[in-house]
């Protein structure tokens, strides 16, 4: 299995700034994603992130409001650009490979005031 | 494309109680079944799985068997334990094989 960290694990923010979420995995994997999970709500999918390659968004996401970077087969960053108090979610970094299951990081709960 | 849909909660039982959490699937192939577990404050868990028809999975005193007649994956523990309280959720691949499709999942209240 794989452990996933991320950070940082809450923030406060205020409308019309970006905050960058670090998710760092212990060994190397071939996928890995990012997801939404909204209050008393269960997981959407932002997109994939592919390593030296953009990301690949799931519908109703785009890369202006969520670029990522996935610099190499540990490590992978989601922003969330101008922010509004509708992007207050908890954002979750999975790991994996292609078929297997996927671990999860422990989240990044976001407040957008 | 492929989905799950999973019993609304909450449900709430007393310890020792018997517990059934539904799910049931739409899948192109067979594709591998997950349940995943969130306590509160925390992330999601692998609880078990189960990669194909009749598979069991079980862990923690939890199981689901892989149903291909029923497409259904049925989540059960005979003796529910205060720290089981928590959100349930059922999983399965896309139609690509790559990311997972989560239920909406189902919140578990267990009093002592």
């Amino acid at each position: 299995s794989a452990v996933i960290s991320q950070k940082p694990s809450r923030d406060i923010c205020q409308r019309g700034t970006s905050l960058t979420i670090q998710c760092q995995v212990d060994s190397q994997v071939t996928m890995m994603f990012w997801y939404r999970q909204q209050p008393g709500q269960s997981l959407t999918l932002i997109a994939t992130a592919n390593q030296g390659s953009e990301a690949t968004y799931e519908s109703g996401f785009v890369i202006d409001k969520f670029p990522i970077s996935r610099p190499n087969l540990t490590f992978s960053t989601l922003t969330v650009s101008n922010m509004s108090p509708e992007d207050s979610s908890i954002y979750l970094c999975s790991a994996g490979d292609r078929g297997y299951e996927q671990y999860f990081g422990p989240g990044t709960r976001l407040t957008v005031t | 494309g492929n989905s799950v849909t999973q019993m609304e909660g909450p449900v709430t039982l007393s310890e020792e109680a018997f517990l059934t959490i539904n799910c049931t699937y739409t899948a192109t192939g067979y594709p591998s079944l997950f349940w995943y577990v969130q306590y509160p404050g925390e992330g999601l868990q692998l609880l078990l799985k189960a990669t194909k028809a009749d598979d069991k999975g079980s862990n923690k005193g939890f199981e689901a068997t892989y149903r291909k007649e029923t497409t259904s994956f049925h989540l059960e523990k005979g003796s529910v334990q205060v720290s089981d309280s928590a959100v349930y959720f059922c999983a399965l691949f896309n139609q690509a094989g790559t990311a997972l499709i989560f239920g909406k999942g189902t919140t578990l209240s267990v009093s002592s």
